[in-house]
């Protein structure tokens, strides 16, 4: 059966602190990794990831993926307030439709100021 | 252009009442994916719908239902509802290229009780 898993499931940290986020996943077939940001109720898009190796930065979130280990962490560099929000991974698979997604359970991250 | 559109935003049923939930994609998507999110099980697909036609289905009961239109509208319906039904319920319209990502409409959050 074809697993995402998110951890820690919840963090609460102080502005200005760095955290990371984990996603590990057992899918057949894996084709790209994908990382959103949910604040109120549409997730919008941060990254996606295909390579190993790779790292992805917007601002002061980066991204990583290992697939010989098949995980990924998101980093989050002078936490503010508004980071606050669920922090939700995705894989996309080879050979699914391209609107098929298999989801992690979220990260909720709470900054406090 | 403009983003993806789900009405109503917010609904309030009874048990055993049904309710259908309506979803308009970015223009020029045509594949419309339907997801479930609640806050144990995280985000949980339903189905996806491309030139209206249902290629991809998750593990819901026949309860859940949908379809899409020649415009690529889609609506999905919920029959004889029960109170586990109660979640945000979220569109994500794709564009056809491999490699694009989804993009999620607001969702539409329905209380049963």
């Amino acid at each position: 059966e074809d697993k995402v898993v998110q951890s820690p499931l919840s963090l609460v940290v102080h502005e200005g602190d760095t955290v990371t986020l984990n996603c590990s996943y057992e899918v057949t077939n894996f084709r790209s990794l994908l990382w959103y940001k949910q604040e109120k109720k549409a997730p919008t898009f941060l990254f996606m990831l295909t390579s190993s190796g790779i790292e992805k930065k917007s601002g002061r979130l980066s991204s990583i993926l290992d697939k010989k280990e098949l995980f990924s962490i998101l980093n989050i560099t002078a936490t503010q307030t508004g980071d606050s929000a669920i922090y939700l991974c995705a894989v996309h698979k080879r050979g699914s439709t391209l609107g098929r997604l298999y989801f992690g359970r979220g990260t909720q991250l709470t900054v406090w100021p | 252009k403009a983003g993806v559109t789900q009405t109503p935003r917010y609904l309030i049923k009874t048990r055993g009442q049904q309710v259908t939930l309506s979803c308009s994609p970015i223009s020029g998507h045509r594949s419309v994916s339907w997801y479930q999110q609640t806050p144990g099980q995280g985000l949980q697909f339903l189905f996806e719908y491309f030139s209206e036609t249902q290629r991809n289905k998750g593990n819901f009961p026949g309860r859940f239902s949908g379809r899409q239109f020649s415009n690529s509208r889609s609506e999905m319906n919920v029959s004889t509802l029960e109170l586990g039904d109660s979640a945000l319920y979220l569109c994500a319209s794709t564009p056809t290229s491999v490699g694009e990502t989804q993009y999620f409409g607001p969702g539409t959050r329905l209380l049963v009780l």
